[in-house]
């Protein structure tokens, strides 16, 4: 059964540093990985979606990496922001007919003015 | 920019009572979700749905729940005689390719 992890569980900085979350899966046939943004009783925003053949994905400020052989991911964060603060979110899509996406738990980010 | 839609956002119900939450996915979207969030836990799969039928469902989703299609655009989940640990935040989404898009979620709170 595919377990994903993420560390740290929470995590605080001031404001304009770079940061790395990371994410793991103990099940490295996976079809794709992607990141997800979740504010405070809110809703899942999709950030990046890295399929398993690519290395990395980036978006703005964002930058994604994936190695599917050691069953990590992390997502690179720069120059952060207040705006930045949200619980991030990583899920894996086995590469199955079991389409689902299994999530981590989270990585709770608080960026300090 | 699409995005899908779910009502209500907030729902209280008493421990027993049937619920149905509404979905309205991506028009163009083929393969359609609900995920569930339990407080301070993590997101956990409950069905997937694809050409009018249930696709794979998890564990959780037993003769309690079902879902349907009744039109065009709406998705929908029914929860039977609630009990208290239904409480959870519900999570529709849906997928044409491989990028999954979720809805604003539904607060079930049960009393």
């Amino acid at each position: 059964k595919q377990e994903v992890t993420q560390i740290p569980a929470a995590l605080s900085v001031p404001e304009g540093e770079n940061l790395v979350l990371n994410c793991s899966f103990t099940d490295s046939a996976i079809y794709n990985l992607q990141w997800f943004r979740q504010d405070p009783g809110k809703g899942l925003t999709s950030l990046l979606l890295i399929q398993s053949s690519q290395r990395e994905q980036t978006s703005g400020r964002l930058n994604a990496s994936l190695d599917k052989s050691s069953g990590r991911s992390t997502l690179y964060i720069a120059a952060s922001q207040p705006g930045d603060s949200a619980t991030y979110l990583c899920a894996v899509r086995l590469n199955n007919a079991g389409n689902m996406l299994t999530f981590g738990g989270g990585t709770r980010l608080m960026v300090k003015p | 920019e699409p995005e899908v839609t779910q009502t209500p956002s907030h729902q209280v119900t008493q421990m027993g009572q049937e619920v149905i939450l509404r979905c309205v996915p991506i028009s163009n979207h083929l393969y359609f979700y609900w995920y569930r969030q339990i407080l301070g836990q993590k997101v956990e799969f409950l069905v997937s749905f694809y050409n009018n039928e249930i696709s794979e469902k998890s564990e959780i989703f037993d003769d309690q729940f079902s879902v349907e299609r009744p039109d065009g655009s709406n998705f929908t989940l029914k929860i039977r005689s609630t009990k208290l640990e239904d409480s959870a935040m519900y999570f529709c989404a849906s997928r044409y390719g491989t990028e999954a898009f979720f809805g604003q979620g539904t607060r079930l709170t049960v009393v």
